[in-house]
């Protein structure tokens, strides 16, 4: 069975170029997350998709960034006009479902997206 | 605020010895408990998952839930330096919410 998925696996952008980050989850999970990661810190939570469906995006910057998940195809992080401060690490999470207290709501990783920013 | 603390080290162990990396966490209402791992420049690995109060144990890894007293324990015995990374705690606490993380645990385990 294959993983969660993430593309490009390192992504350099200049200043002020869009960043597109792709992320298949596990087959048969319909829940989607992404995080951050700055070098030698946490792993920030940025926003938890179904398909079609934005569920918490409470940890995403209100400007320049975005995330969809649709009915076909994968989950894209979108950060408009990138700034070097958003390099780093972003980590795509999927999970069968979520029923606290289940092994359903477990989540799998996929291998990140290194984001450079020059 | 619900949160989800942890020591963050870095905790180092001889090889052979057993490791105890311990988690709090806030919300009474948690009802779903990870440990993951991650080793530098990688993405995090699941270990172990735990449900209910006790322990629960998977090779050399063993989990501990004590929800009266909220915390999360997780040991590793016979502690080899492959498992030198740092060890994060997450927590669920039911109806759709979020994973709440920590900030992990280093773990170093000297030869």
């Amino acid at each position: 069975n294959a993983g969660v998925m993430q593309n490009p696996r390192h992504l350099v952008r200049r200043r002020g170029q869009e960043a597109r980050l792709r992320c298949s989850p596990m087959k048969g999970h319909s829940h989607v997350y992404w995080y951050r990661q700055l070098p030698e810190e946490g792993l920030k939570f940025m926003v938890y998709l179904q398909k079609e469906n934005i569920i918490d995006e409470s940890g995403m910057p209100k400007e320049r960034f975005s995330a969809e998940f649709p009915k076909e195809g994968p989950s894209i992080l979108r950060i408009q006009q990138v700034v070097r401060g958003d390099s780093a690490a972003y980590f795509c999470a999927s999970s069968l479902r979520t029923s606290g207290g289940s092994f359903t709501d477990t989540q799998y990783f996929g291998p990140g997206t290194r984001l450079t920013v020059l | 605020q619900k949160e989800v603390e942890q020591n963050s080290g870095p905790l180092s162990v001889p090889e052979g010895a057993i490791a105890s990396l311990n988690c709090t966490y806030s919300d009474r209402g948690s009802q779903s408990f990870f440990w993951y791992r991650q080793y530098s420049g990688k993405s995090p690995e699941l270990i172990m998952s735990i449900y209910s109060n006790g322990d629960k144990e998977d090779g050399r890894f063993t989990a501990q839930l004590n929800k009266a007293s909220q915390y999360v324990s997780l040991l590793i015995r016979d502690s080899q330096p492959s498992d030198s990374a740092t060890y994060l705690c997450a927590v669920n606490a039911g109806n759709n919410r979020k994973l709440i993380w920590g900030l992990g645990t280093s773990l170093a385990v000297n030869p």
